[in-house]
């Protein structure tokens, strides 16, 4: 069974510190890898992909992509309240002869003032 | 720019009935995926469309079907509705076939009772 695996927290930081956000996956043919944010009773939104090894900076996220140890995380840096929601990670695995796009469950960031 | 838009905001319907959901892509985009997504867990694909062909299928039974029209709006058909049924539908469209770059629709919760 093919699965993407995030802790679902809640992860309580405080404004302005760093947040780490972690997820595993199982599938070593997988390829893309994304962040989505999504606020409660809402959709969610697109922050952060990347494709290669290393990490990618966009702002004040920073994705990193470890292949070898099936490994992506997200830092959050200066969080601010507004940065208070789910983080879902998603993974594009191999299926079907394409690749198929599997969600983790979220993990839930509190960030408090 | 329009963004993609869901129809109805919520339903509630029985158990055996049928239930179709409409989803309206974002101006210039040719691929829409459809997934669920049940209270506390991360979405789970469904289904893509890319340019009126299905292009991708999920772990869904046969009775979840789908639609893509010329204008790239799409329907998910759900037939023999069951309660595990009950979940927040999601419609997502990107530009390119694949799972790059996905917009949300604000999706629509449906209640199966």
């Amino acid at each position: 069974q093919k699965e993407v695996e995030q802790n679902s927290g809640p992860l309580s930081v405080p404004e302005g510190a760093i947040a780490s956000l972690n997820c595993t996956y199982s599938d070593r043919g997988s390829q893309s890898f994304f962040w989505y944010r999504q606020y409660s009773g809402k959709s969610p939104e697109l922050i952060m992909s990347i494709y290669s090894n290393g990490d990618k900076e966009d702002g004040r996220f920073t994705a990193q992509l470890n292949k070898a140890s099936q490994y992506v995380s997200l830092l959050i840096r200066d969080s601010q309240p507004s940065d208070s929601a789910t983080y879902l990670c998603a993974v594009n695995e191999p299926g079907g002869g394409s690749y198929i796009p599997t969600f983790g469950r979220g993990t839930s960031l509190i960030v408090h003032p | 720019e329009t963004g993609v838009t869901q129809s109805p905001t919520h339903l509630i319907k029985t158990r055996g009935q049928q239930v179709t959901l409409r989803c309206s892509s974002q101006s210039g985009h040719n691929t829409v995926s459809w997934y669920q997504q049940a209270l506390g867990q991360g979405p789970q694909f469904i289904f893509q469309y890319y340019r009126e062909e299905e292009n991708g299928r999920g772990n869904f039974p046969p009775r979840f079907s789908g639609l893509q029209f010329p204008n790239y709006s799409s329907e998910l058909n759900v037939n023999a509705l069951e309660l595990d049924d009950s979940a927040l539908y999601l419609c997502a469209s990107s530009l390119h076939q694949g799972f790059d770059e996905q917009f949300f629709g604000p999706g629509t919760r449906l209640t199966v009772l």
